[in-house]
């Protein structure tokens, strides 16, 4: 079935550190792949998406890019931030109803 | 808009009692949905809906019922709480026609069965 595989946490950067987080997707035919990000006491929100291969989505500094020949979706920020700090979260969508998510990254930033 | 409104916020309960989780939009979507979320388990989706009078089932259902009669609403049942089932749900809400990926979530409600 499909499934999304994460890069297992927590990661701990000092600010203004370059920052990666990996992810992976098993899924037939052509999802389109998200992350989320869940700050402290508060519910998920889309960080950035991207609905077909090559796309790249973008927000707040960060970038995925969809790579179907090595089925992944890596996350990526050139200088973190404290207020970077959060869970992030990959996710797939395969055109049910239904969204996939990995377990999620835990990124603790320090000044 | 407040978006996507939870309650309560935590709960504790024993095991065998039931309760019913709130979930509320104000963003007339159709498409609504509950997860939990467990340590090293990312989210799961246990019911959703697609529009009012109209339900399925998720990942992991048991345990739990759903129904729809607004298109606002979508509260979540636990008949008989186990000690599973403690865990942070989610309530979640977005238009059809994205494909149900933009999700707005709600802010979750904690919950502990003892």
């Amino acid at each position: 079935g499909d499934s999304v595989t994460q890069m297992e946490g927590p990661v701990t950067l000092s600010e203004e550190a370059f920052l990666t987080i990996n992810c992976t997707y098993t899924a037939t035919g052509y999802p389109s792949l998200f992350w989320y990000v869940q700050y402290p006491g508060e519910g998920l929100q889309l960080l950035l998406k991207a609905t077909k291969a090559d796309d790249k989505g973008s927000n707040k500094g960060f970038e995925a890019t969809y790579r179907k020949e090595t089925t992944s979706f890596h996350l990526e920020k050139g200088s973190v931030q404290v207020s970077d700090s959060a869970v992030y979260f990959c996710a797939l969508f395969n055109g049910a109803n239904n969204l996939f998510f990995g377990t999620g990254t835990r990124l603790t930033v320090i000044p | 808009n407040a978006g996507v409104t939870q309650t309560p916020k935590f709960q504790v309960l024993k095991t065998g009692q039931s309760m019913t989780l709130q979930c509320a939009q104000d963003m007339n979507h159709e498409y609504m949905s509950w997860y939990r979320q467990d340590p090293g388990m990312g989210l799961r989706l246990i019911h959703y809906s697609v529009g009012a009078g109209i339900t399925d089932q998720g990942e992991v259902p048991n345990g739990y019922n759903v129904s729809r009669s607004t298109t606002e609403d979508f509260p979540l049942r636990l008949l008989s709480a186990a000690p599973s089932q403690t865990s942070v749900y989610f309530c979640a809400s977005s238009e059809v026609g994205t494909g149900a990926y933009e999700q707005y979530f709600g802010p979750g409600t904690r919950l502990t069965v003892t």
